[in-house]
């Protein structure tokens, strides 16, 4: 099972350019996830999305932009990007609502800003 | 907002028991507690969840003090892979648009 599937896997932006991470999940799980991580800091929720066609801003969603077309996507939108947003990208699904199902993470988007 | 406080690192021997700790004295009644760890250079992976009881899987045991104010994830026998970040968080509904995931406990094994 593939699960979690973040694509790339390593980026090298320079201020001011875009780019979108893409999240795929395999599980037909309803609920997906953005979250950064900067270094030895815990995980921050960008986005989320309870639903194919919905979206909802979690606790740092300014300078990102999310679309959830297909309910195995979710992605992530960088439209200039700035050095503040080096850090790594983690996508996670949840079967429902992750405080009864848990989170399935994929393996991470390491994103440099220069 | 409900949080959690663990401690920044624990250490444990290869092959003994290890109980990490977590205070979660804002909890509300319809939070559950999530454990989540995370290997070098991995996304965090799912441990144990519960709301009330202990609880037990194939990889710990989650036990929940009766006021839900604390809990602990016990490993019943470290091994080297198992050093990791782990993380307690809450989740209820309350706060699912929120990350909760705070700094976790850094535990290192021993051979």
């Amino acid at each position: 099972n593939a699960g979690v599937t973040q694509t790339p896997k390593f980026r090298v932006l320079k201020t001011g350019q875009s780019m979108t991470l893409l999240c795929a999940q395999d599980m037909n799980h309803e609920y997906m996830y953005w979250y950064r991580q900067d270094p030895g800091m815990g995980l921050r929720l960008i986005h989320y999305s309870v639903g194919e066609g919905t979206t909802a801003k979690g606790e740092v969603p300014d300078g990102y932009n999310v679309s959830r077309l297909k309910k195995q996507n979710f992605l992530l939108g960088l439209e200039s990007a700035a050095p503040s947003q080096t850090s790594v990208y983690f996508c996670a699904s949840s079967k429902g609502p992750a405080l009864i199902y848990g989170y399935t993470f994929g393996s991470g988007t390491r994103l440099t800003v220069v | 907002d409900a949080k959690t406080t663990q401690p920044n690192s624990m250490e444990s021997n290869e092959e003994e028991p290890v109980h990490l700790p977590c205070n979660h004295s804002t909890i509300s009644g319809t939070d559950y507690i999530h454990w989540y760890r995370q290997l070098p250079s991995q996304g965090p992976e799912y441990v144990i969840h519960g709301l009330t009881s202990n609880v037990n899987n194939r990889m710990a045991s989650l036990a929940i003090a009766e006021d839900r104010k604390s809990s602990t994830l016990i490993l019943h026998r470290a091994t080297l892979r198992d050093a990791a970040v782990y993380y307690c968080i809450l989740r209820g509904f309350s706060n699912a648009g929120k990350s909760t995931f705070g700094d976790g406990t850094t535990l290192t094994v021993k051979p």
